[in-house]
């Protein structure tokens, strides 16, 4: 799986756009870029997944760029309840191998 | 859909007893499974991988003795911890696998 890297932490404003980076030079051609988040004490919660082009769903944009080499996840409007561990990870789409979750990006949406 | 549950959310139990958490998917049939394992303040770290009908693959450093997983069907996986100890006390959570990785909330054990 591939290496990404992710700041450590971020901070939002509420009803501001949040937007996390990730690079991840690594990355083969067969792995899509993965989103999930972890709210305190919980499970991760799978967000978004794309190969090479941009994709919005309910909960959030992903912007990947042309090389591959990074994304951004976006938050259109943050909320209190988006305050979590972002964690973006290299994986292809079998779902037959582990994921491999690093440190991730601490989200603080701020009131 | 794609709903995983665990059971039980938390429990408490005395040193050299064993504890068993279920794993279900609720909504999907999945073929693969994984055990993974959280200590304070760090990230998720895979245990093991479980496939329907077949041994689970184990990560170096889990003892496959202490760590017991049957994946008896395409819905339900079981970790048991079997002869407990304080340094077991962590936050377990199982992912089900339709080609994207859902995860259960988790079960957080504590080993007296």
């Amino acid at each position: 799986d591939a290496k990404t890297t992710q700041p450590p932490s971020m901070d939002c404003a509420e009803g501001r756009a949040a937007n996390l980076p990730c690079n991840h030079s690594t990355i083969s051609g067969n792995e899509y870029v993965y989103w999930y988040r972890q709210i305190h004490s919980q499970g991760p919660q799978y967000i978004i997944h794309g190969l090479k082009n941009n994709e919005t769903n309910e909960m959030a944009s992903l912007i990947i760029t042309e090389d591959r080499k990074s994304s951004t996840l976006i938050l259109p409007h943050a909320t209190l309840r988006d305050t979590a561990v972002y964690y973006c990870i290299g994986a292809d789409q079998t779902g037959a191998n582990n994921l491999f979750f690093g440190t991730g990006t601490r989200l603080t949406v701020i009131p | 859909g794609a709903v995983v549950s665990q059971h039980p959310s938390r429990v408490i139990c005395k040193s050299g007893t064993s504890v068993k958490i279920e794993c279900r998917s609720l909504d999907f049939q999945a073929t693969t499974m994984f055990w993974y394992r959280q200590f304070p303040k760090q990230s998720l770290m895979l245990m093991a991988t479980s496939n329907e009908g077949s041994k689970a693959t184990y990560e170096q450093g889990v003892e496959k003795d202490k760590f017991l997983i049957n994946h008896a069907s395409l819905t339900l996986s079981t970790l048991t911890v079997t002869s407990a100890h304080p340094e077991d006390s962590s936050f377990y959570i199982c992912s089900a696998s339709r080609q994207t990785q859902y995860f259960g909330p988790g079960t957080r054990l504590l080993v007296l």
